[in-house]
């Protein structure tokens, strides 16, 4: 059974460019939740996609936007960086239901960082 | 602004205690709670999740859940040097969605 991959692992870019991150939910999920982790922080939530929809999305710039695809597979795509964009960027994701109990599972992340 | 507060720590206990990590909340409607370990370098991993008032065990981690006091506690029997990592709690937010909310997290530290 496989869990939550994520693509790239690592990533170096500059300011101003843009990058996209990638993520498959682990088998039978169909929720993506985006999470970044700066260093010596907890995750912060970015948003979360399911039926190909943003469902919710937390305190980041339209800067941050995503995408999710037909096969629950989601990207999440970043513009303009910036030097405080150098973070984990995780996938979490889940099976989605009225019940408020769902687990989220992390994938491995991405290290993205900008210089 | 909902808030998850936990101790950074580090929280250092010889090899064999428990080791206690707390977390509290603000958000009183919030009814899933879940506890992450993370290793340096690494991304977070599932240890324990909770929802009701009390006790649940699973091997030697214990989670415990006071919602009238807005706590929520993990313990670790038995502490091994592979137990040394970063403990993060997480709360359900609730909603439409299971947006978590994550403490900043504690940093276990087990001498051998």
């Amino acid at each position: 059974d496989a869990g939550v991959t994520q693509s790239p692992t690592h990533l170096i870019k500059t300011r101003g460019q843009q990058v996209t991150l990638r993520c498959s939910p682990k088998s039978g999920h169909d929720t993506v939740s985006w999470y970044q982790q700066a260093l010596g922080q907890g995750p912060q939530f970015i948003f979360q996609y399911y039926e190909e929809e943003e469902r919710q999305r937390g305190n980041f710039p339209d800067r941050f936007s995503g995408h999710q695809f037909p096969n629950y597979s989601s990207e999440l795509n970043v513009n303009a960086l910036l030097l405080g964009d150098s973070a984990l960027y995780l996938c979490a994701s889940s099976l989605a239901s009225s019940h408020l109990t769902e687990t989220q599972y992390f994938g491995p992340g991405t290290r993205l960082l900008v210089l | 602004q909902k808030e998850v507060e936990q101790n950074s720590g580090p929280l250092s206990v010889p090899e064999g205690a428990i080791a206690s990590l707390n977390c509290t909340y603000s958000d009183r409607g919030s009814q899933s709670f879940f506890w992450y370990r993370q290793y340096s370098g690494k991304s977070p991993e599932l240890i324990m999740s909770i929802y009701s008032n009390g006790d649940k065990e699973d091997g030697r981690f214990t989670a415990q859940l006071n919602k009238a006091s807005q706590y929520v506690s993990l313990l670790i029997r038995d502490s091994q040097p592979s137990d040394s990592a970063t403990y993060l709690c997480a709360v359900n937010e609730g909603g439409a969605t299971n947006k978590l909310i994550f403490g900043t997290g504690t940093l276990l530290a087990v001498q051998p």
